[in-house]
């Protein structure tokens, strides 16, 4: 059973268009984040949601918009891609905060590649 | 500034060689300081975490150490096999009213027969 799956696995579109990512995890965590990883393998943090509710949003342009339809999904929607946004996006999960302190393993799903042309 | 230096940036050893991997911090206020192992064209893998009491932990050939005091971090690979060749981040989380993760560049650990 795959525990954090992302679809589509390759996303290659053209500059201008919109496409969403979508997210799903099967471990009843929740917490859900999203992250990008340049060419250069440096990770950053997105988004992170908390039970569906928004509570990180990092300096990411507003094309990008995360949607939590329920706390097991967390899709991405990124609106009139550039050619800066090519990169792996990993979606994550963990259990969340407990007791005021986050010492939560975050678990990673398999990465979407999107190739903006 | 909240920052994760780690060093070196890439590393090549034989394999059945130890190795040591370091990260320097400057977060605060610190929660608990996390490495990962990344795959070529996979996500990251939690290897362990640690929070401000804790010195060392280890996962299988996999052992962190973490001095709060000087704000250090080591992961020490023993024994090193060709599947541990890969990226390790370290990654430091901050007390704050939202989750504040701040990662580090990577290294890159290639073993070789």
């Amino acid at each position: 059973d795959t525990a954090v799956s992302q679809t589509p696995k390759y996303l290659v579109t053209q500059m201008g268009n919109d496409k969403s990512i979508k997210c799903e995890q099967n471990l009843g965590h929740d917490t859900m984040y999203w992250y990008k990883q340049d060419s250069k393998k440096f990770l950053k943090i997105m988004f992170s949601y908390n039970n569906k509710e928004l509570i990180i949003n990092e300096t990411v342009p507003n094309r990008f918009s995360p949607k939590s339809p329920d706390k097991a999904h967390l899709n991405l929607h990124i609106n009139s891609l550039e050619l800066g946004d090519s990169a792996v996006y990993f979606c994550a999960s963990s259990r969340g905060r407990s007791a005021g302190v986050e010492e939560e393993t975050q678990y990673f799903g398999p990465g979407t590649r999107l190739l903006v042309l | 500034k909240n920052q994760v230096e780690q060093s070196p940036q890439s590393l090549i050893i034989l394999e059945g060689k130890n190795c040591t991997l370091q990260c320097n911090y400057t977060v605060s206020p610190f929660s608990n300081l996390r490495w990962y192992k990344q795959d070529t064209g996979r996500g990251p893998v939690s290897l362990t975490i640690m929070t401000f009491s804790e010195n060392t932990k280890s996962n299988g050939r996999y052992t962190a150490t973490l001095d709060a005091d000087t704000k250090q971090s080591s992961l020490h690979i023993t024994a090193s096999q060709l599947s541990d060749s890969a990226s390790y981040i370290c990654v430091v989380s901050a007390y704050q009213a939202g989750t504040a993760l701040i990662f580090g560049k990577g290294t890159t650990l290639s073993v070789s027969s």
